[in-house]
């Protein structure tokens, strides 16, 4: 089975500063990942999302996300955190396997906090 | 184009009540879920539509909860009777298809409070 880790329930940056959220999953098989981020009161919108190809990926609102399969990790990033980012952030990955389907399984989520 | 509906958006009942959920997806888009997400988890899949029938509902209390999808558009999530540990917000969310490249777009979620 397909788990996720995001260690650290909280965040806390200073704006302009460099946010990194950590995401560790476990699959026998590389999964597909994404990242997904909830504001207060709205639904999960998608961030970003790697399946296959360039490890790096670019997402919305100047996040990025490197897979490493070494590491089993697909760590968040931004170089720098704007008071808008105060969210809550979920990684997530669904199988790859033959005739697996689109079923996404969460982690916990990570709050970041952004101070002034 | 409209996202993902749902409402009500607030509910509150007492243990041993009924509650029914609804929600209204992106318009063409014949795949729809319904998760649970409890205070300071991630959201849990319940139950995943592909257009009228049913994909994945291995992590539904198939003894309280029910959710059908009626014509293959607009889904209710009912939950009879309910639990304490009902309390959640149960978000719906929709996609194109049932492929794992297929972007599933959430909707705001239902708060329920159970006491």
């Amino acid at each position: 089975a397909q788990s996720v880790t995001q260690l650290g329930s909280h965040v806390s940056v200073s704006e302009g500063a460099l946010v990194l959220l950590r995401c560790n999953y476990s699959s026998s098989v590389p999964p597909y990942l994404f990242w997904y981020v909830q504001y207060p009161n709205q639904g999960l919108q998608l961030l970003l999302k790697y399946t296959t190809g360039a490890t790096l990926v670019k997402g919305i609102n100047g996040f990025e996300a490197e897979f490493k399969k070494s590491e089993t990790s697909f760590h968040l990033t931004k170089p720098s955190a704007h008071m808008s980012d105060a969210a809550e952030y979920f990684c997530a990955v669904t199988p790859t396997g033959a005739g697996a389907n689109s079923k996404l399984t969460f982690g916990k989520g990570i709050t970041l906090s952004v101070r002034p | 184009e409209a996202g993902v509906a749902q409402s009500p958006r607030y509910k509150i009942i007492e243990k041993r009540q009924s509650v029914a959920f609804w929600c209204n997806p992106i318009s063409g888009h014949a795949t729809l879920y319904w998760y649970q997400q409890i205070l300071g988890q991630g959201p849990k899949l319940l139950i995943q539509f592909q257009n009228n029938g049913v994909v994945d509902d291995s992590q539904l209390p198939k003894d309280r909860f029910s959710a059908e999808r009626l014509k293959g558009v607009d889904s209710t999530l009912k939950i009879q009777p309910a639990k304490l540990e009902d309390s959640a917000v149960y978000l719906c969310a929709s996609s194109r298809g049932a492929g794992r490249l297929y972007e599933q777009y959430f909707g705001p979620g239902t708060r329920l409070t159970v006491t």
